[in-house]
């Protein structure tokens, strides 16, 4: 699996934006790039996946670097919801090892009120 | 439409004993992922199973863990003899298809542990 490098933790400001940045240039041409969260005491949720153009939904933006070596995952206003640790993900293009999540060791965001 | 189910959210089992974790995944998904994580440690990739199919086993230990994800039924997660190592929390994922642009919807968890 192609790997991800992230920061180990960010701080913000409730009502802040907040970019998390996420590093994978080994990427292949056909790795998904996936965002999960996970919040305290729950399980991991999903965030948002892109392949290479910038995607937004309801939670969140991914912008993706023109060259795919690099990721940042956009909140728009963080709220004290929003702390939690962000897993940013490749997803192979091979049909089984593709289904499962590899998981990294993620950004701690801290949200200040 | 609940989400995935996992019982029980709590655990407790003595060294020795048998544990059984149960997943019922989402309404219409026929597609199970079971991860693992260690205390102070990251998830991890236990099994993949489809209806009456192990699909990849690849992150399971190789003896005393098994699952199952039977035609009819929630899906489970059995750990014989329990040893210390094995207290973490479980969580199980469930998707409608397969496919790396498929997103994977997890339960909360069955936290174990050991005594």
């Amino acid at each position: 699996d192609a790997k991800t490098t992230q920061p180990n933790s960010m701080e913000s400001n409730e009502e802040e934006p907040v970019h998390l940045p996420c590093n994978h240039s080994t990427i292949s041409g056909t790795d998904y790039i996936h965002w999960y969260r996970q919040l305290p005491s729950q399980g991991p949720e999903y965030v948002i996946h892109g392949l290479t153009s910038n995607v937004n939904n309801r939670m969140a933006s991914l912008a993706i670097a023109e060259d795919r070596k690099s990721s940042t995952l956009i909140l728009h206003r963080a709220t004290l919801r929003d702390a939690a640790v962000y897993y940013c993900i490749l997803r192979d293009g091979l049909e089984t090892s593709g289904s499962r999540l590899t998981f990294g060791e993620g950004t701690q965001l801290t949200v200040n009120p | 439409n609940a989400g995935v189910m996992q019982n029980p959210r709590h655990l407790v089992r003595r060294r020795g004993q048998e544990a059984r974790l149960r997943c019922s995944p989402m309404k219409g998904h026929s597609h199970v992922y079971w991860y693992r994580q260690l205390p102070e440690e990251g998830l991890k990739f236990m099994v993949y199973l489809q209806k009456e199919n192990i699909i990849d086993e690849s992150g399971m230990p190789k003896e005393r863990f098994s699952a199952e994800f039977p035609k009819e039924g929630p899906s489970i997660l059995r750990i014989q003899q329990v040893v210390r190592g094995d207290s973490a929390a479980y969580f199980c994922a469930s998707s409608p298809l397969t496919g790396i642009s498929y997103e994977q919807y997890f339960g909360p968890g069955t936290r174990l542990t050991v005594t």
